[in-house]
Parts: structure tokens; sequence; C-alpha cells
């Protein structure tokens, strides 16, 4: 299987501190992205990072990506309650189609 | 410009009935994608379809699942002859020209129920 693992299953921090999810996957890839999904509800695109590229920022989001391990991380800075979901990262690798990974689920306590 | 509209948004069904999903994707986005998600889990890949054509459907069951894409209308996912294990939430996803392999916009998928 192609899909992606993220890790931990689930994380729990305080309201102002910083959560960091990990995802690894098992081929070469074109790019990597990662996802948002509140609780019943779609996904969003959060983040999108290429093959050629180690690091991207858009607001309280980083993300790196390190090819050489197979594994990228999502890190958000000054979390808020509005930060709870899950968190999911997607690999494209064949043109065709993305690979989910099983999801981060992030609780923001108040 | 609305998102991708999905509907229904809940659909229960009886153990042998048929389920017909529906979804009508961004204006000018001409690529189309299913996935299945079980509680807890991550999304699982089903079929990629662009206006009149299957792309790829690795991800489909090969019995008692068919997906379409027509000129005019949305796209259906069709489960004959539901049973238990189809319960799931289905989404529907889909993505610009050029860009299908950048960034998926999502519904907020179908929640089937099999009684």
């Amino acid at each position: 299987s192609q899909q992606g693992e993220e890790d931990p299953q689930a994380l729990s921090i305080q309201e102002g501190e910083n959560a960091t999810m990990n995802c690894s996957y098992k081929t070469s890839i074109n790019n990597l992205q990662w996802y948002r999904q509140n609780s019943g509800r779609g996904l969003v695109h959060l983040i999108l990072i290429r093959s050629n590229e180690r690091e991207k920022h858009s607001g309280r989001l980083r993300v790196t990506l390190d090819t050489s391990k197979k594994s990228s991380s999502l890190l958000i800075t000054a979390s808020r309650a509005a930060d709870t979901a899950s968190y999911f990262c997607a690999t494209d690798y064949s043109g065709n189609q993305f690979y989910f990974g099983t999801g981060t689920s992030l609780t923001v306590i108040p | 410009n609305a998102g991708v509209m999905q509907n229904p948004r809940h659909l229960v069904r009886r153990r042998g009935q048929e389920a017909r999903l529906r979804c009508s994707p961004m204006k000018g986005h001409s690529h189309v994608y299913w996935y299945r998600q079980l509680p807890e889990e991550g999304l699982k890949f089903m079929v990629y379809l662009q206006k009149e054509n299957i792309i790829d459907e690795s991800g489909m069951p090969k019995e008692r699942f068919s997906a379409e894409f027509p000129k005019e209308g949305p796209s259906i996912l069709r489960i004959q002859q539901v049973v238990r294990g189809d319960s799931a939430a289905y989404f529907c996803a889909s993505s610009p020209p050029g860009q299908q392999n950048e960034k998926l916009f999502f519904g907020s998928g179908t929640q089937l129920s099999v009684l």
C-alpha cells in the first residue's frame, strides 16, 4: 500500500502550545499535501510541498519534507481551540490519485 | 462560486437496496474523485473520473459499485445490493484542469447507513 502513516494517532495540547504531526510514506512522490478535517465534514486543503522543497510556511503552519527519509512534518504554532480537527497527509506519486494517511486527531484545550 | 456539492447528506438503505450518491464539482472543475472513509480511518481512494471517462478505478470493488461523470449533470456513485459493510462516509472531491495533482476540493460527504 502507498498509504501514508501519520504519527501520533492522537494529540492533546493546551491552547497556545505548538502541535507537531508527522507523516511517513513508502514510495517516491511528486508532492505531499496536508489536509484538515473537522468532525463530520469534508477535508480542507492546508498546504502543498513539492518533492524538491524542504520547508514551506503558511501563516501558523510550517511543513517540512525529507525525501531521503520519506517523511514530512506539520507544525502548528500558537494553537487555538479552533485548530481541533483531524489532520491528514496525502501523497501523489502516480498523478491519478492521492493516498491519504490514517490521520492525527488533534485536540486543543482552551 | 459554490463548493463541491454532495447529496444526499445522509442516506439510509436496507440490505439489498441500491444507493445513489451525487456529486456536483466546483464550477470549471473537470476532474472528480470519490473516496470512502470508515470511522477513525483515513480516506480510501475509489475512482477518478473526467467528463465521460473513467481514468482510474483501481480502488473500486469489482462488483456492485459503479461510477459515472456524464457530459451534463453530476457525478454519480452507484452501489447496488448494498450490504452492511458499505456503511461509510463517501466523499467526492474535484480539481481544476491542469491542477489535478495539486489540490482537491472536497464536498461535505454522504453518510451511508445500511440497515
